[in-house]
């Protein structure tokens, strides 16, 4: 079936530096990726959709100079926490569509600001 | 019209027996709608989904059951065995046009041995 690989699984950081994470579609392209944030023992809430050459959409509430969106290839979109803070702690998840097996997510990064 | 109600919001099943998860949608748009199993610490994983021109689905012990009029879905887990214990979601979305998937919020299932 379809494989996203996401990276880091894990990343520590200090407060005022900025995290990138990686979404890889290992063997499907993906026009449109997910960008999902989840709290413990909490539902994924949809933080923006990446379209692959042009602009990331952001759901309300959502900085998106904070919360940078890149998707410069079919295969790969980035999401880039900028000046984080340690209420941008989390669990991040990626998302990717391909045709046959409907949404496939990545395995998710775990966020810790310190 | 974006939610996606689900319940219960946790459940503990006997080893060997039943577990019913519902969920209940309000945007007719819907027209794909997969459960997703998550374990701690990982992404979620598709478990099984169901489209509205099917009324069921089965995959081994995972069965989607499907009330297009009433707009309302359940996933039942046959013959529970502990290493099902994990979080359950169900999501609605739109296949077509790079529709969003809305997620419900999620059921704890811990399956007692």
């Amino acid at each position: 079936g379809a494989v996203v690989s996401q990276h880091p699984s894990r990343v520590i950081c200090k407060s005022g530096t900025s995290v990138k994470i990686e979404c890889r579609s290992l063997d499907f392209q993906a026009t449109t990726m997910f960008w999902y944030r989840q709290f413990p023992k909490q539902s994924l809430m949809l933080m923006a959709t990446s379209n692959e050459g042009s602009k990331a959409t952001y759901e309300q509430g959502v900085e998106k100079d904070k919360f940078l969106i890149n998707h410069a290839s079919l295969t790969l979109s980035t999401l880039t926490v900028t000046s984080a803070h340690p209420e941008d702690s989390s669990f991040y998840i990626c998302s990717a569509r391909d045709r046959l097996s409907g949404y496939t997510f990545g395995s998710g990064t775990r966020l810790t600001v310190v | 019209q974006q939610q996606v109600k689900q319940s219960p919001q946790s459940l503990i099943v006997q080893k060997g027996g039943i577990s019913i998860i519902n969920c209940a949608y309000e945007n007719t748009a819907f027209d794909y709608f997969p459960w997703y199993q998550q374990f701690p610490g990982k992404g979620p994983a598709l478990l099984i989904a169901i489209r509205p021109d099917v009324s069921e689905k089965k995959e081994g012990r995972f069965t989607i059951s499907f009330n297009k009029s009433a707009k309302q879905f359940s996933l039942h887990i046959m013959d529970s065995q502990p290493g099902d214990s994990a979080t359950y979601f169900c999501a609605a979305s739109k296949s077509t046009g790079g529709f969003k998937t809305i997620f419900g919020a999620g059921t704890r299932l811990f399956v007692k041995a």
